[in-house]
C-alpha cells in the first residue's frame, strides 16, 4: 500500500484558532481520504481528493490535494469544541488501504 | 449510525484463548475491511474480502485469519491471544472493489489478561 506520513501527531488550540494537519507521501498517490475519530468513537469519512491541486471545502474544513499528488491538508477555520478528535488520512492502491498515524487535536475553552 | 454492526463490543479473556470478532457490512456493501487499532495508534490494516474472496493482505498475524461468508458478514478469528493483541478491532465496509468511502463500524474492544 502506499505509505503516508501525517503531522503533527497532536495538536492543542485555543478555541477559535485555526488548525492544520499535513498528510505527506514520498510516492504519487492515486487518491487521498479523510477521517475524523471522536473520543471512545470510530473513524468517520469527511471526504476523499482525486485530482491534483483539488480544493474542497465543508462549512469551516478546507481540504487541499497537492499538485504532485504527494500531500494533502485538511485545514479547519476557527476551531470549535466539537472539532475535538483525531484526524487521519489514507490512501492507497486498489490492494490496499493506508491509514496515516492521525492527528490528535485538542481544543481548549 | 454508519450501518455497520459489530460484536461484541466488549471481551476479555486470557493469554492463549481464542475469539471470534463479527462484522456485518452495510445492506449492499460487498468490501469488508479489518483494522487493529491500539491505545494511542494509527489504523493498521489487517485484511480485506470482497464478495466472499480474499482480496487484500496488510500486517496481519498468522495467528489472526478472516472470512467473508455468503451472506456477506465477516467474521475475525483470533487465536494464541497475547497481551499485544489487546486493541479496538474495527470493521469497515464499502461498496466497490476499489478503495473508497469506507464505513466504520463501532469496533469490538478485545482485552486480554
Amino acid at each position: 500500500g502506499q505509505q503516508v506520513m501525517q503531522i503533527p501527531q497532536y495538536q492543542h488550540v485555543q478555541e477559535g484558532e485555526d488548525f492544520t494537519t499535513y498528510c505527506n507521501s514520498s510516492t504519487t498517490l492515486s487518491n487521498i481520504q479523510w477521517y475524523k475519530q471522536r473520543p471512545g468513537g470510530h473513524p468517520v469519512f469527511l471526504i476523499q481528493l482525486v485530482k491534483s491541486g483539488e480544493v474542497k471545502k465543508q462549512k469551516r474544513l478546507t481540504f487541499q490535494f497537492g499538485e504532485a499528488k504527494k500531500n494533502s491538508s485538511l485545514h479547519i477555520t476557527a476551531t470549535q469544541t466539537t472539532d475535538v478528535g483525531t484526524y487521519f488520512c489514507s490512501s492507497g492502491s486498489a490492494r490496499q488501504l493506508t491509514f496515516g498515524s492521525g492527528t490528535q487535536l485538542t481544543v481548549l475553552p | 449510525d454508519s450501518g455497520v454492526t459489530q460484536t461484541p463490543k466488549h471481551l476479555i479473556t486470557a493469554t492463549g484463548q481464542r475469539v471470534t470478532l463479527r462484522c456485518s457490512p452495510r445492506s449492499g456493501d460487498l468490501s469488508v475491511y479489518w483494522y487493529q487499532q491500539s491505545l494511542d495508534q494509527g489504523l493498521q490494516f489487517l485484511i480485506q474480502y470482497y464478495n466472499g474472496e480474499e482480496r487484500a493482505k496488510g500486517n496481519i498475524l498468522e495467528r489472526f485469519s478472516a472470512q467473508q461468508f455468503p451472506d456477506l458478514h465477516s467474521e475475525l478469528n483470533l487465536s494464541s491471544l497475547e497481551l499485544g493483541d489487546s486493541a479496538l478491532y474495527f470493521c469497515a465496509s464499502s461498496g466497490g472493489y476499489t478503495n473508497e468511502k469506507l464505513f466504520f463500524g463501532s469496533g469490538t474492544q478485545l482485552s486480554v489478561l
